[in-house]
């Protein structure tokens, strides 16, 4: 199995740019999740997805993000406009049913708005 | 509320020796999962070890063992025999809720000196 992939792995734009990030999660895995690492915040949830359905967006910090799951096998985190304060390692992350199963993570996307 | 607090931003441990991380959380659910996940200085998140409430014996993988203490809220992971590749940051996560929405602790730095 390939694991999760993201891309890009490393993402440098411009303030005000949009930004996408993609993710395909692991073949058969009903669970997803978008999370964002900074030094100063740690490990955010942004969003969460079951069965391809946002539960849970709180995470979500304000209009300027945005995500979507339109089929099992992938899902995008849209930044726009992006700013500096933007600037962190996003990972996405699946898992397989809706009990405690472990969530596989992806390499993560670097992305610096300068 | 925090739902995981880790107490110890760093850790030091001499090579060979065991090290205790600790963990607290907080959930009025009677059925969760606890997670330990290693990151390494490369980024990647690793899955470690799982805990499940009704889980009466510790989970043990390895080198690491899961000390949970259910009455006290606590699951601190213990590496056996530290090597110097165990530096990294180590995270403890949590499942609960309706659709088992995962929490993450702010992670603590453990440094392995020869």
């Amino acid at each position: 199995d390939a694991g999760v992939i993201q891309s890009p792995r490393h993402e440098v734009t411009e303030m005000g740019q949009e930004v996408t990030l993609r993710c395909k999660p692991i073949s058969g895995h009903n669970s997803l999740f978008w999370y964002r690492q900074t030094m100063m915040r740690g490990l955010e949830l942004l969003i969460y997805f079951n069965n391809n359905v946002p539960i849970d967006d709180s995470g979500m910090p304000e209009d300027r993000f945005s995500a979507k799951m339109p089929n099992a096998s992938f899902s995008t985190l849209k930044i726009q406009p992006s700013e500096p304060r933007d600037s962190a390692v996003y990972f996405c992350a699946s898992s397989f049913g809706t009990g405690f199963a472990e969530a596989f993570f992806g390499q993560g996307t670097r992305l610096t708005v300068v | 509320a925090q739902k995981i607090t880790q107490t110890q931003p760093g850790m030091f441990v001499q090579e060979k020796e065991a090290v205790t991380l600790d963990c607290t959380y907080d959930t009025s659910d009677q059925s969760y999962g606890l997670f330990w996940y290693k990151q390494p200085s490369s980024g990647e998140m690793i899955f470690l070890i799982y805990q499940g409430s009704y889980d009466e014996q510790n989970a043990t993988e390895g080198r690491y063992s899961l000390n949970f203490q259910k009455a006290r809220k606590s699951a601190n992971l213990v590496i056996s025999a530290s090597q110097l590749g165990d530096s990294a940051m180590y995270f403890c996560a949590m499942r609960e809720g309706n659709f088992n929405k995962f929490y993450f602790g702010s992670g603590t730095k453990l440094n392995v000196k020869p």
